[in-house]
Order: C-alpha cells, then structure tokens, then sequence
C-alpha cells in the first residue's frame, strides 16, 4: 500500500518566485492537511482540505494557499517567495475528518529561498 | 491555547539503556495522541496511537501510556539501540479544534552511544 507522497522532495527558489507543492494521499484518504517545519517555529499547521474544500487554516499570510482535486491530491503554492519561508513542508493525510484516526505523513518537500 | 511541551529537549543514553521520554498538555480535551519519530531532514513516522479513552498502547520495544488527569503521556523505549535515534515528537488532536488539526510539541531529540 503506497504512502503519502510529496514532490518534488528538494526545492530551491530565488526571493519574490512562487512555488507549488504537490501531495498524493493514501488511497482511500480524503482528509489532508499541511505544515511547516522551521528549526525556530518547530511544525505549524497550514491547512486542511477534505472533499476539494478547505476545513481549517492556520495563521499564516494569504501568500499561501492550497486547493484539492477530486482524486484527493492536494497542492499548496507560495507567492513572492521571502527567505522566511525556508522549511520543511509536510503534507499528513487521514481517512476523513474526525473521528478517532490517526495520520500518515509524507516525507517532505525541502524548499530552500535564496 | 493548547501547550504541548517535551521535556527534555535532547536525550544522550548508551545502548541498552531504556528510554523515557515525556509530554506534557494542558487542555485534556483530547481525541487523541499520537507519537512520531522524525530522522533528519525526513518526514514524520507514526509509532503509537492512542485513543483518549485509552491508558496506553504497545508496539514491540514501545510502549506509550496516557494519562488525561495529569495532562501527560510518556514513551518508553526498552533496550534503546543506536537505531533509535531521532527525534520525537508528541502530537494532540483537540476537541476544540477544527478538522484533524494536530497540536505538536517541540520534540526531543534523543541520541543512543554504541
């Protein structure tokens, strides 16, 4: 049975670019949320979608945003890139919203801004 | 608001010894937690998953234990073998939160000596 699935794993960005990060739920998985890693901030949560629609968001600057698509997959994009926003972004699914489930994460997407 | 806190931040044992690694929290109003374990510069693996109506959860040399009263949990790790080290981290999701939103702790990161 696959895992969640980032891409690409590594990123590197000039200042001012945008990015788009994609991720691939498990199959079966509808429910998928997104955070940032920073040394500094530790894992923040960004967003969750659930059947194409955006549940819950997190405190974070309308630069970032997301969407989902009927297969599940989600992506996430970043507008006028700051050096900030270095991290490690990881993508969880879960079977649905609420319950008692737990979550699967991915392995990371590295981005790195220059 | 929420506090997840992991104390200590950084663990160094030899091998063999057992780990006991804590996380404390102070709104007991809970789904549930889970522990992960995260390699650097890789994504989150789950190791336990406990229901809050749980007292804890074993998986092989794991062992995680949840007590609501007090807002703890704690892993242990028997035998601790230079193969667990990692960091690990402590996660919430609360009743009071939208979706799956997971509350994470700061992590410790443990470190085991041949």
């Amino acid at each position: 049975k696959a895992g969640v699935t980032q891409t690409p794993r590594y990123l590197i960005k000039t200042r001012g670019q945008q990015v788009t990060l994609s991720c691939s739920p498990i199959s079966g998985h509808r429910s998928v949320s997104w955070y940032q890693q920073t040394p500094g901030q530790g894992l923040q949560f960004l967003f969750e979608y659930f059947s194409e629609t955006q549940r819950n968001k997190g405190n974070f600057p309308g630069r970032f945003s997301g969407r989902q698509f009927s297969n599940s997959r989600s992506e996430m994009n970043v507008s006028t890139l700051e050096l900030g926003d270095s991290a490690l972004y990881l993508c969880a699914s879960s079977p649905t919203v609420g319950g008692n489930h737990g979550y699967t994460f991915g392995s990371g997407t590295r981005l790195t801004v220059v | 608001k929420q506090e997840v806190t992991q104390i200590p931040a950084a663990l160094s044992v030899p091998e063999g010894e057992n780990l006991v690694l804590n996380c404390s929290f102070t709104d007991s109003a809970i789904y549930n937690l889970q522990w992960f374990r995260q390699d650097p510069g890789k994504g989150l693996t789950s190791l336990l998953l406990i229901q809050s109506s749980q007292r804890e959860q074993t998986s092989g040399r794991l062992n995680a234990s949840l007590d609501k009263s007090s807002g703890r949990s704690t892993l242990y790790i028997a035998a601790s073998q230079p193969g667990d080290s990692a960091t690990y981290l402590c996660a919430l999701r609360m009743i009071k939160a939208a979706g799956n939103k997971l509350t994470f702790g700061g992590g410790t990161r443990v470190l085991v000596k041949p």
